[in-house]
C-alpha cells in the first residue's frame, strides 16, 4: 500500500466551478500535509500546508484534513483557467521523508 | 522563481553512460532533496542531504549516488543508465529554522533526462 493515494483524474470543469481534489493516506502518524501545484514541465510549487485535523483557507483555496478517515482535500472556489495544472498532495514523516500522491490533473475550461 | 537552480535543463544520453545533475538550493537552506518523477511512478523521493551529510534515503538505486558540497550545492550521479531511468529529476530545498518551515519544500525546475 502506498503512503499516499490520489485519483489521477483528469478532472475537467468549467470556469467558476468549485473543484474538490482528494487524497487518502495510510499512516496515522502523519501529521503535516501539503498541497503542491505543478504546471506542465515545471517544478511543483507549494500551495498550502496544514497540521493535524481541520481546515485552512487561503484566498480561493481551502485545505481540509480528516484524521479519523485519513482523508485530505483541497477545494478551489471560483476556478480559473490559470488553475489548470496537476495538483499533488504530500505528507512528511519525521521531517525528512516526504511522500507524494501521484497527482490529479485539473483542466478548467474557459 | 523558487530560488532553487538545477542544471542542465535537458540531458540526452545513451544506455550505459553516466551523468551528473547539479542543484543549488535557496540561499540559506541547508537541506537538499532529490526526486525522480516519471509518468507511471509519480514523484519519488530519492535522498536528502543536510549540511553536507546524508539524512534520509528513499527509493534510490545503487547505481545512483549523491553528495552535498561545503557550499551546499548538491550533485546527483546516475551511472550505468538504463532506458527506464528516463524521467524528470527534481531538487528541492527547505528552510532550516522553524518546525513548520522544515515541512516546506521549494522545488527547482528539474532536469529532463532522456536515455536512448
Amino acid at each position: 500500500q502506498k503512503e499516499v493515494e490520489q485519483d489521477p483524474g483528469p478532472l475537467s470543469v468549467p470556469e467558476g466551478a468549485i473543484v474538490s481534489l482528494n487524497c487518502t493516506y495510510s499512516n496515522s502518524a502523519f501529521q503535516y500535509f501539503m498541497w503542491y501545484r505543478q504546471y506542465s514541465r515545471k517544478g511543483p510549487e507549494l500551495l498550502m500546508y496544514t497540521y493535524s485535523s481541520g481546515n485552512k483557507e487561503d484566498g480561493r483555496f481551502t485545505a481540509q484534513v480528516d484524521k479519523s478517515s485519513k482523508y485530505i482535500s483541497l477545494f478551489i472556489r471560483d476556478s480559473q483557467p490559470s488553475d489548470s495544472a496537476t495538483y499533488l498532495c504530500a505528507t512528511v514523516y519525521n521531517f525528512n521523508k516526504f511522500y507524494f500522491g501521484s497527482g490529479t490533473k485539473l483542466n478548467v475550461k474557459p | 522563481d523558487s530560488g532553487v537552480t538545477q542544471t542542465p535543463k535537458h540531458l540526452i544520453t545513451a544506455t550505459g553512460q553516466r551523468v551528473t545533475l547539479r542543484c543549488s538550493p535557496r540561499s540559506g537552506d541547508l537541506s537538499v532533496y532529490w526526486y525522480q518523477q516519471s509518468l507511471d511512478q509519480g514523484l519519488q523521493f530519492l535522498i536528502q542531504y543536510y549540511n553536507g551529510e546524508e539524512r534520509a534515503k528513499g527509493n534510490i538505486l545503487e547505481r545512483f549516488s549523491a553528495q552535498q558540497f561545503p557550499d551546499l550545492h548538491s550533485e546527483l550521479n546516475l551511472s550505468s543508465l538504463e532506458l527506464g531511468d528516463s524521467a524528470l529529476y527534481f531538487c528541492a530545498s527547505s528552510p532550516t529554522t522553524g518546525k513548520l518551515a522544515k515541512n516546506i519544500q521549494y522545488f527547482g525546475a528539474g532536469t529532463r533526462l532522456s536515455v536512448l
